[in-house]
């Protein structure tokens, strides 16, 4: 069965530095990989996908993705944070075999420092 | 606004006691999530179902039983409620069965068990 490792609980980084967050999965195969934001008292909001092909996948908000089969990772990155950005950041995996509904690792809480 | 409608949104219940929460899907998604979220287990996947058809199950209790109706709206039913059922409850839906698919969620009913 598929599973996914984000070995950040929490990071605090300063307004406009950059930033990446961890994620990896463990698969047999390539799966769907995919970063959910949840702001606090919101629902999950889709940041990026990646299905195949290119390894770094642009989202929204400015966020961008790092697809590394070699390392089983998809690292999440934006090169200048700003204070609205503190949210808890979720990646997920998804397969076409067996049970299909996404699985989602334990989340990396992002403050953002003045 | 993910088009993902769930209601209620906040539910203050006793012990023992039942509760339904109902999710009304994107329009044209076939395809229903139930996912729990909860400080200790993080997200779990409960149950999918898709036109009306149960087809996968995750993590969900006996005391939980899931439907999706023939306008394909959703409802989860809890009961025996204990305090560990307190949680946040999301529902979630997408296009197709794929994984490949976007899976789009809402913004969660709150259950808190007193």
């Amino acid at each position: 069965a598929q599973s996914v490792t984000q070995p950040d609980i929490h990071i605090t980084v300063s307004e406009g530095a950059s930033l990446e967050l961890r994620c990896n999965y463990s698969y047999g195969a390539t799966p769907y990989l995919f970063w959910y934001v949840q702001s606090p008292g919101q629902g999950l909001q889709l940041l990026l996908k990646h299905f195949s092909g290119d390894t770094l996948v642009q989202g929204i908000k400015g966020f961008e993705a790092e697809f590394k089969r070699s390392q089983s990772s998809f690292n999440l990155r934006k090169p200048s944070v700003h204070w609205s950005d503190a949210a808890e950041y979720f990646c997920a995996v998804g397969v076409d075999t067996g049970r299909r509904a996404l699985t989602f690792g334990s989340g990396t809480r992002l403050q953002v420092q003045p | 606004d993910s088009g993902v409608t769930q209601t209620p949104k906040h539910l203050i219940t006793a012990t023992g006691q039942r509760v339904t929460l109902r999710c009304s899907p994107r329009s044209g998604d076939l395809s229903v999530y139930w996912y729990q979220q909860s400080l200790d287990q993080g997200l779990q996947f409960l149950i999918q179902y898709y036109n009306g058809e149960e087809r996968a199950k995750g993590n969900i209790l006996e005391r939980f039983s899931a439907q999706q109706f023939p306008d394909l709206h959703s409802e989860l039913n809890l009961s025996s409620l204990e305090l560990g059922d307190s949680a946040l409850y999301f529902c979630a839906s997408s296009v197709a069965l794929a994984s490949g698919n976007t899976i789009y969620f809402g913004e969660g009913s709150w259950l808190t068990v007193v």
